[in-house]
């Protein structure tokens, strides 16, 4: 059973870069048996897939986004991050750490609590 | 806009059926496995269904779900108020190399 929490600042100003980490617990970063995704929600809005990193440190990233993002592991801290490059308000969202019960599913059965993110000066 | 195509809102009495529908193509739907997700507001999304018409450890038989074609849908039956909640639908996109969701669905249970 994993848990999964994101951390970092709750405001960031425009054409800043958002950074937040995601700390897993209850199984390895590195394992094979998992991959690691990052989602948002603005605020009444729907879900949007940012992108996906694997053990390997391999990523897949949202084409809408993929300039601007970086995902990185940290196997020493069992930690996963995220870096938003050149935010705009249209980048304030909740912002959701998750990941699968096995590197084959297609599905997210692990999600963190969320952090709200706000873009503004 | 959203891939996956999702009815903004449906209703229905406790105790009452509701279908929520998701519609895609071939590029998502038709050819990967979709899942669904809970969301109550205000929390992380909760997954309900996987690989189409699977329910994890947990999730009640009230809740199922089909796939036919480019279209899935979920059925909740014996409505509570605790179903009140948005739900969404989600699946790999194979034309966009991305994982999609649906624009979601906000269900009341009048």
């Amino acid at each position: 059973q994993l848990h999964l929490q994101e951390s970092g600042p709750g405001l960031v100003k425009p054409s800043e870069t958002l950074s937040l980490t995601c700390t897993v617990s209850g199984g390895s970063i590195s394992s094979s048996n998992y991959y690691w995704v990052w989602i948002r929600q603005p605020p009444g809005k729907g879900l949007e897939w940012i992108g996906t990193i694997y053990y390997s440190g391999s990523t897949y990233c949202n084409a809408s986004l993929k300039s601007r993002v970086t995902m990185s592991l940290d196997t020493s801290k069992d930690h996963f991050s995220l870096k938003l490059s050149s935010v705009t308000a249209a980048d304030t969202a909740v912002y959701y750490c998750a990941s699968p019960d096995s590197s084959s599913a297609t599905y997210y059965k692990y999600w963190g609590q969320g952090i709200l993110v706000t873009v503004s000066s | 806009q959203s891939v996956l195509t999702q009815p903004p809102s449906v209703s229905a009495a406790p105790g009452q059926k509701v279908t929520i529908s998701c519609s895609g193509s071939s590029s998502d739907i038709g050819n990967n496995y979709v899942s669904w997700y809970q969301q109550i507001p205000g929390t992380a999304p909760k997954l309900l269904i996987y690989d189409n018409d699977n329910r994890p450890s947990g999730i009640p038989d009230r809740f199922s779900a089909s796939k036919s074609g480019t279209s899935a849908t979920l059925d909740i039956t014996g409505l509570q108020t605790g179903d009140e909640a948005d739900y969404y639908c989600g699946v790999w996109d194979t034309s966009l190399s991305a994982r999609v969701f649906g624009g979601g669905t906000r269900l009341t249970v009048l």
